[in-house]
Parts: C-alpha cells; structure tokens; sequence
C-alpha cells in the first residue's frame, strides 16, 4: 500500500478484556515497530520485528502484552486483561533498513485505545 | 539509556518568523536523528532525516542540523506560516543493524499566530 496503515482507529475496551491492534507496514518494509504514546508524550518504543524475527521487546511494559509478525508482513498487537493505564495511541512504523533509506521510519495513523 | 528532551515545551510566534526547535540527546552513539510532526489526533509525518554522518538537512523551509559530539540537533523553520503549527518531535535512532529503535523527545507544541 501507499502508507502503514492501522486498524482499528478507536477502540473502546472494558478493564479485563483483550484487544488486538493491526498493523499493515509499507510493502517491502522489513522492519516494522510499535510504540506507546500517552496523553502530551512522545511515544514509547514497545517491540520491533525484522522481518518475522522479534529481536527486541524491552519496551513491553508486562507480560499482557504480546506482538506476533508470523509471516513478516502484517504485524498484531495483543493486550490481555486490559487496564486502565493501557488507554493510549499505539503506533506502528516501518522502515527498510539500509544505506539508502538509514532505517527513516514511516509512520501510521496509530490506534487510539480507552480502557473503561 | 538513551534520553531525548526538546526545549521549550511549547513556543508561540507571529506569522512570518524564522524559529528554532532544539533537541538533546544523551548518548551520540546514533545511527540517525528524525524530526517528525504531528498534528492533533494524527500519526507523525516524517519531516528530515538526518544519518549521523551528516551536518544538516534541508527540505523547503525547513532545516535541520547535528551535532553529534554535543548530543544537539535543532529545526529551523523560515517564514513560518499558520498551518506550520503542529507538535514537532526529534528521535534518535538506535545504533543500527539490530538496534533501530527510535527515542522519543516530548515534543515542542508550536503555535502561529496569524
């Protein structure tokens, strides 16, 4: 596609249920990022795939959180037992790694999750 | 741990004024510096990169600048205009293959006054 695209854009979760984010990176993109942005910050960096291979996620911040790219493209970000310090916009950026690009990250519109 | 501020946290300016944005950054190990914006709800717009072999970039009136050594970047923003207001955020990039997670500053949110 022209762009990282994300879905659902809103997402209204009651405390205790699961969601899951989507994430369709920039075709050919072999890096794709998530990252946690809460109200007046800048976004945090959750979890990074290259290709199918999660190489790092420091940045989960509980083991609720889990992120799957099975097949190198399209990316899921799962929350289980949703609380309310998980409401925020979770973005998803790709990149394609290397001397032409210097891994420039492209950004989607994010996902906006309220937990009630 | 890489750390990223941007100073001040918020600027306002009248309609035609060149402004700058700065960024500090911790650690100079970096592969690279971004400058992003974004507008109320939106994602982020990419708006320079910077690898950190280079001094500067330029995009129309916008431009960049790096200096490793002193952990600094800044935007410079010539004639500004009124839909130049936005929250402009810089990230440093990791240290590269492997490693190219973006830190986040909190942003600097800019207002033009027409």
């Amino acid at each position: 596609g022209a762009g990282v695209s994300q879905s659902p854009r809103y997402k209204v979760a009651k405390r205790g249920q699961d969601v899951a984010l989507r994430c369709d990176p920039i075709s050919g993109h072999v890096s794709l990022f998530w990252y946690q942005q809460a109200l007046g910050q800048g976004p945090e960096f959750l979890t990074y795939f290259q290709n199918e291979a999660q190489l790092d996620k420091s940045g989960l911040p509980s083991d609720r959180f889990f992120a799957e790219r099975p097949e190198g493209s399209v990316s899921t970000l799962k929350i289980q037992r949703t609380q309310q310090e998980d409401s925020a916009v979770y973005l998803c950026a790709s990149s394609f790694p290397g001397l032409v690009s210097y891994n420039e990250q492209f950004f989607g519109p994010g996902t906006r999750l309220t937990v009630l | 741990k890489q750390e990223v501020t941007q100073i001040p946290a918020a600027l306002s300016v009248p309609e035609g004024e060149n402004l700058v944005l700065n960024c500090s950054f911790t650690d100079s190990a970096i592969y690279n510096l971004q400058w992003f914006r974004q507008d109320p709800g939106k994602g982020l717009t990419s708006l320079l990169l910077i690898q950190s072999s280079q001094r500067e970039q330029t995009s129309g009136r916008l431009n960049a600048s790096l200096d490793k050594s002193s952990g600094r970047s800044t935007l410079y923003i010539a004639a500004s205009q009124p839909g130049d207001s936005a929250t402009y955020l810089c990230a440093a990039g990791g240290s590269g293959f492997g490693n190219e997670k973006l830190t986040f500053g909190t942003g600097t949110r800019l207002t033009i006054i027409p």
